[in-house]
């Protein structure tokens, strides 16, 4: 079965301590990767997008990175406005371009 | 610069009674969605519409119907509310059904069916 799984459920950092979150996948044939950052009472935004295994992509103070079986997203240098819960989702090129997402991380920076 | 625009955005319903789920995109989107989202789970796709007049069956389908009314617009109906269909809805768009895409979600639905 495919599955998208996310570790932790919910971390809770300082201001300015770094981490990683990360998304497990066991979908055959990973067309695409996503993140996307969820505040309360909103919808997911979207942030990245990873195709291969190696690839990376930043934005601010958050880097996506892939290989074939996970994906992690690190936050460096945290601020309390980074506090959100973080999606992950794999699209297997099922049926058009559907996605399976993970649970999520519910990410708590304090200052 | 609007995106994605779910109307209403909280609705209280009876069991038995039905109701439509409005939304709508301005980025001119081929493909539309709709997801439901619930404590403890992932969102999971409800039905989706690929292109402007075609609409397809996601993980979730039953006791909903929906409708592509235009390349704008995609509504989601509940025919016969059912307490198991208190959820928050979310609507998404992308500019093709093309598995490189990001989808754009709309801020939701909360429907709660007593």
């Amino acid at each position: 079965e495919d599955q998208v799984t996310q570790s932790p459920e919910a971390l809770r950092l300082q201001e300015g301590e770094s981490s990683s979150l990360n998304c497990s996948y066991t979908v055959s044939g990973l067309r695409g990767l996503f993140w996307y950052r969820q505040d309360p009472g909103k919808g997911p935004e979207f942030l990245f997008t990873l195709y291969s295994a190696g690839e990376e992509k930043e934005k601010e103070r958050l880097k996506a990175t892939l290989t074939k079986k996970e994906s992690f997203l690190h936050i460096t240098a945290p601020k309390p406005e980074d506090s959100a819960t973080y999606l992950c989702a794999v699209n297997y090129g099922g049926s058009q371009g559907n996605l399976i997402f993970g649970k999520g991380t519910k990410l708590s920076v304090k200052p | 610069n609007a995106g994605v625009t779910q109307t209403p955005k909280f609705q209280v319903l009876k069991t038995g009674q039905s109701m439509t789920l409005q939304c709508a995109q301005d980025m001119n989107h081929n493909s539309m969605y709709w997801y439901r989202q619930d404590p403890g789970m992932g969102l999971r796709l409800i039905y989706y519409s690929a292109s402007e007049g075609t609409t397809d069956k996601g993980e979730v389908p039953n006791g909903y119907n929906v409708s592509r009314l235009n390349k704008r617009e995609f509504s989601l109906r509940l025919e016969s509310a059912a307490p198991s269909q208190t959820s928050v809805y979310f609507c998404a768009s992308s500019a093709t059904g093309r598995s490189n895409q990001p989808q754009h979600f709309g801020d939701g639905t909360r429907l709660s069916i007593l």
